[in-house]
């Protein structure tokens, strides 16, 4: 079975503080997403990285996915009250890239 | 359209009912999926349909029945629940195969399913 375990759980921090946010997996994924979910909605896509040690940049947010594809982070700097939500990792199945596994989550709070 | 729906928003059902929920995406996906979410905790996949075809199930129990009547539509027929299939029921889609290895799913906002 594959398990992404994201770390922290929960996060409550001032606007403006920077954080980062680890998903780890003993299983190799073919893919890495992170989601962000606010309450009464759906999942909405961040960013998707497919390569061992890609980085990608998406204005004040940094995804990094690991060299052995196992492992990925993501980096919030100065952050805002907008950015509150749950946070999810997500991998793709290495024999079924159908098969999305969902982390553990992260729940961030920013107050103003 | 960008949009996978959802319908209802809020359903209540009583142990012995019979109801469905509902799911369409006009993105011509190929692939759509049902998901679970209790309360404070991630997603966990139930159903995956693969140009119509029922590809992944993840041991459900057979009180939840989906159906994907074509490849716009996907539904999941429930019977005879229990209070503990309460929870935030996702319906998403993505393109199939998956783009450059990636399966990347656009989300509807979710059925919110009590069961009495």
């Amino acid at each position: 079975t594959q398990l992404l375990e994201q770390s922290p759980q929960f996060l409550s921090i001032q606007e403006g503080e920077n954080l980062t946010v680890y998903c780890n997996s003993s299983s190799v994924f073919s893919s890495l997403q992170w989601y962000r979910q606010e309450p009464g909605e759906g999942p909405v896509l961040l960013v998707t990285v497919v390569t061992g040690g890609e980085v990608k940049k998406l204005k004040r947010l940094t995804f990094q996915f690991g060299d052995a594809r196992k492992d990925s982070s993501l980096h919030i700097t100065a952050a805002q009250p907008g950015d509150t939500g749950l946070y999810l990792c997500a991998g793709g199945g290495s024999y079924n890239t159908d098969k999305l596994i969902f982390g553990t989550g992260t729940r961030l709070q920013v107050f103003p | 359209d960008t949009e996978v729906t959802q319908t209802p928003k809020h359903l209540v059902m009583g142990m012995t009912n019979k109801k469905s929920l509902k799911c369409e995406q006009h993105m011509g996906h190929r692939a759509m999926y049902w998901y679970k979410q209790k309360a404070k905790k991630p997603p966990e996949l139930m159903f995956v349909y693969s140009y119509e075809k029922l590809s992944i199930n993840e041991s459900v129990p057979s009180r939840f029945s989906p159906e994907c009547p074509n490849s716009s539509l996907l539904n999941l027929h429930l019977h005879a629940l229990q209070p503990e299939d309460s929870a935030l029921y996702l319906c998403a889609s993505s393109q199939e195969p998956a783009v450059a290895g990636a399966n990347v799913l656009t989300f509807g906002a979710g059925s919110r399913l009590t069961v009495l």
